[in-house]
């Protein structure tokens, strides 16, 4: 069954430095999504991207995230100095569509980002 | 603005009881989708059901099934017979269009499900 593939599954990293995340979504789905959830608190949207350009971005995803599909099959998460705060669990998603049907995201395994 | 209620944070059943996840959402729009996902111990999420808002119809698919009700904006999630698999938290989750589109998925806080042996 395809799935939503995540790595690395666990980084850590000093304050202050560069990280990026990667995703390989389902291959036919159009639409990834980035999500974070900070340990025990709930899912949040961070961003999401069509057609090779941001559609839609929470006000977590501020100036030092950024994303880019730099090939046919990755999606990746940039932060650019992370934070303690940045610690978190994250969540790739894709999905086919974002409409009527197809809207339903599938969650890759996740990124646990330590920051210390 | 959009907003899921998981009032339930940690529920605890016997192994075989039948125990109903309670959610309950709000939104403006007329088009809305709804979603169960559940994440295991090992923390990956797992989508379960995605419903939209013109169809009231309740699902059942195994053990599991939906009670999606309009007229008290609730969509709660029953699993029958629970087994120690069971034990994850639940997540419940709302998209609509109130940001320009329905990309964005509003998490409720979860429900953390223990089924004891």
């Amino acid at each position: 069954e395809p799935e939503v593939t995540q790595t690395p599954s666990h980084q850590v990293t000093q304050m202050g430095q560069e990280v990026i995340l990667r995703c390989v979504p389902i291959s036919n789905h159009l639409y990834f999504y980035w999500y974070r959830q900070i340990l025990g608190q709930k899912v949040e949207f961070l961003v999401s991207f069509y057609n090779n350009e941001i559609s839609e971005k929470s006000e977590i995803f501020d100036d030092q995230f950024s994303v880019e599909r730099p090939d046919g099959s990755n999606f990746t998460l940039k932060i650019r100095s992370t934070k303690l705060e940045d610690s978190a669990m994250y969540f790739c998603a894709s999905s086919v569509s974002s409409g009527p049907r197809g809207s339903e995201a599938f969650f890759g395994q996740g990124t646990r980002l330590t920051v210390v | 603005a959009q907003k899921v209620t998981q009032a339930q944070t940690e529920i605890s059943v016997v192994e075989k009881e039948d125990v109903t996840l309670d959610c309950v959402y709000e939104t403006r729009d007329t088009t809305y989708y709804l979603f169960w996902y559940k994440q295991p111990p090992s923390g990956e999420l797992v989508f379960l059901i995605r419903r939209n808002s013109f169809d009231e119809q309740n699902e059942i698919s195994g053990r599991y099934s939906w009670n999606f009700q309009k007229s008290t904006s609730s969509f709660n999630f029953t699993i029958t017979a629970s087994q120690v698999v069971d034990s994850a938290v639940y997540f419940c989750a709302l998209s609509d269009s109130s940001s320009g589109g329905y990309q964005k998925v509003t998490f409720g806080i979860g429900t953390k499900l223990q089924v004891i042996p």
